[in-house]
């Protein structure tokens, strides 16, 4: 256990729907990322969060959004969903810049999102 | 371009049969490299982190290695719970994505 959470675990919905992925990082952790892992793309890095800030944009689509409260949480949003967007959401946190070990990424056990 | 290619995709061994998994990197420069381990439909779990060339970690039947362009990753005696899918990535230095990119993984199968 990474002691990352994620929810939902299981997502399904219809294709120009809306949903919300919510993300918990570990306790002390100030970093979230957020991957998306498709069978043919791999896992590929969304956006990243610090301390509520954005802070850095990897492959995300106009389309999808996230935040991160004040109490550190990340939601990402995902709307006018397609059938490709199916595939399983990460959420990785790291610890605070300057910190021992704030190189690694730790992943939550993910969220399937099936758009039918 | 990929910036992270692992060969082979996938390998099948025996119990107790070593083997190495390679990971062939391009950045213009390395702030890390990560070896993790993924169970299907699990998240990644960490393994190790490398920095700079003839770096080595160990854990357990694992080890890594890291040249200035490529990473292995030794099993030495493995046992089927070692069966997993295990992904490389890097991490560039020089500002930019802080984001992790992925090789596509080798998926390791260890038959008893």
């Amino acid at each position: 256990d990474s002691g990352v959470t994620q929810t939902p675990k299981h997502l399904i919905t219809a294709t120009g729907q809306r949903v919300t992925l919510r993300c918990s990082p570990r306790s002390g952790d100030l970093s979230v990322y957020w991957y998306q892992q498709s069978l043919d793309q791999g896992l590929q890095f969304l956006i990243q969060y610090y301390n509520g800030e954005e802070r850095a944009k990897g492959n995300i689509l106009e389309r999808f959004s996230a935040q991160q409260f004040p109490d550190l949480h990340s939601e990402l949003n995902l709307s006018s969903l397609e059938l490709g967007d199916s595939a399983l959401y990460f959420c990785a946190s790291s610890a605070p810049t300057g910190t021992p070990l704030d190189n690694e990424q730790f992943f939550g056990p993910g969220t399937r999102l099936t758009v039918l | 371009e990929d910036q992270v290619t692992q060969s082979p995709e996938a390998l099948r061994l025996q119990e107790g049969e070593s083997s190495s998994l390679n990971c062939s990197y391009t950045v213009s420069g390395l702030r890390g490299l990560f070896w993790y381990r993924q169970d299907p439909g699990k998240g990644p779990e960490f393994l190790f982190t490398l920095y700079s060339a003839g770096e080595e970690k160990e854990k357990e039947r694992l080890k890594a290695t890291l040249t200035k362009k490529e990473s292995f990753l030794h099993i030495t005696a493995p046992k089927p719970e070692d069966s997993a899918t295990y992904l490389c990535a890097v991490r560039e230095s020089g500002g930019g994505a802080d984001g992790l990119t992925f090789g596509k993984g080798t998926h390791l199968i260890i038959q008893p």
